[in-house]
């Protein structure tokens, strides 16, 4: 089955200790992405990767890394997290350009103490 | 300014009723227009999609959007809504040039029996 798969799914950390959201893909897609999703303010990007070892800063970069060592995989790394990255994280795949559909993972919901 | 607006935040619609989810859209290229849903606890889902052609365009789950470029809009409708469409819905819009989507606020679909 074709799917984007995201762990954990819930995570209650606590400010500063740092932390990776795993993504992985079997699709061999080569464009992934992560979102954050905040109430009324839809999904914004916050990192992208058009393939191996090619990574980009999305519109709310600040405070993550990204790593995309293989094709299926592109984890999310929060160095330091703080209370303002509390929130619901997505990771999607897609295998072409802009007009191509995005897979979804379930979601990932942290919270930072 | 490239942007996606979603005027409603919410929309509540008595089951059996039809409905009409409203999107516009401010882009520089042709656009690619999507439609997603996101059902609670769930990741996002593609309901249908837009790139060129019939402006009318049939999605899963019975639902249908109409693109009129003198407008600027892109909205979703279905005729007779049941209570499992009870979810979130997000448009989108891209680019064949480019991977990333510019995403809507999103607007909560409210069922009632």
């Amino acid at each position: 089955e074709a799917q984007v798969t995201q762990n954990p799914r819930y995570l209650i950390t606590v400010t500063g200790k740092k932390l990776t959201v795993t993504c992985s893909q079997n699709m061999n897609h080569e464009y992934m992405s992560w979102y954050r999703q905040d109430p009324g303010l839809g999904l914004r990007q916050i990192y992208y990767s058009m393939n191996v070892e090619v990574t980009d800063k999305g519109d709310v970069p600040e405070g993550y890394k990204v790593s995309r060592k293989e094709k299926r995989n592109f984890p999310l790394i929060l160095e330091s997290p703080s209370p303002n990255q509390t929130s619901l994280y997505f990771c999607a795949s897609t295998s072409g350009l802009g007009q191509d559909t995005q897979y979804f993972g379930p979601g990932t919901r942290l919270t930072v103490l | 300014a490239q942007s996606v607006t979603q005027p409603d935040i919410h929309i509540t619609v008595s089951e059996g009723a039809s409905l009409e989810l409203r999107c516009n859209y401010s882009y520089g290229a042709t656009p690619y227009l999507f439609w997603y849903v996101q059902s609670p606890g769930q990741g996002l889902q593609l309901l249908l999609k837009y790139f060129s052609g019939d402006t009318l365009v049939q999605g899963i789950k019975g639902f249908e959007a109409e693109f009129k470029r003198s407008q600027s809009s892109f909205n979703l409708r279905k005729p007779s809504v049941h209570w499992s469409d009870a979810a979130e819905y997000f448009c989108a819009v891209g680019a064949r040039s480019n991977y990333q989507l510019i995403w809507g606020a999103g607007t909560k679909l409210i069922i009632k029996p």
